[in-house]
């Protein structure tokens, strides 16, 4: 079955410093979703990304998908307090409605 | 307005009762899923709905029942709870353009 891993499992940053989280796939990948999740709450759609080798930005956050599909790179650029959280990336898996998701990654920013 | 809710927000009972976490979509999403956020953050799906069939039915216990009376909601229903029931639980949907889902916020249910 497929699986994602994240790294780091967890990432102190202090503000303003620029950070990387991975996540890559046993299998190749048919879309990519990363969200962020606050403490409490549901999760919340970041961004998507579907072929390789395509980059998507929101604000200060940057995501690309790798050529091959199977590795995602979700990177945040002058990190503030209020990026904190848990970031996970999501994946279909082929030809069915079922979604994986990674490990996750818990971000603290240090003001 | 709220995408996709969730009742209650927070749920404490003692093992071996019965409980009902209810889902509600606004969205006119014809696929819902029912998830597990467990201590660990990892998220495991549990069940899947397409227009009222159930389509996704993961090694889950069968205590765990879904029940989608309409499109709009998929409620879970737990039987004789266990302490190893403890977790979060989501609620999603599945978008209609793309493969995005859409969350509601959570069920954190303890279990004494």
């Amino acid at each position: 079955s497929q699986e994602l891993e994240q790294s780091p499992q967890s990432l102190i940053v202090q503000e303003g410093k620029n950070l990387t989280i991975n996540c890559t796939s046993s299998k190749t990948l048919y879309g990519l979703y990363w969200y962020k999740q606050k403490y409490g709450e549901g999760l919340i759609f970041l961004m998507m990304l579907q072929k390789g080798g395509e980059e998507k930005s929101h604000e200060k956050i940057t995501a690309k998908l790798d050529e091959k599909k199977q590795q995602s790179s979700l990177h945040i650029t002058a990190s503030q307090p209020s990026h904190a959280g848990i970031y996970l990336c999501g994946a279909p898996t082929s030809g069915t409605y079922k979604y994986i998701f990674g490990t996750g990654t818990r971000l603290k920013v240090l003001a | 307005d709220t995408a996709v809710s969730q009742t209650p927000k927070y749920l404490v009972t003692q093992m071996g009762n019965d409980k009902s976490i209810k889902c509600e979509q606004n969205l006119g999403h014809d696929t819902m899923y029912w998830y597990k956020q467990d201590s660990k953050k990892f998220l495991k799906i549990m069940f899947s709905y397409n227009n009222k069939e159930l389509i996704i039915n993961e090694t889950v216990p069968n205590r765990f029942s879904p029940k989608s009376p309409d499109k709009a909601h998929l409620n879970l229903h737990i039987n004789s709870l266990e302490l190893g029931d403890s977790a979060v639980y989501f609620c999603a949907t599945r978008g209609l353009a793309g493969y995005e889902q859409y969350f509601g916020p959570g069920t954190r249910l303890t279990v004494t």
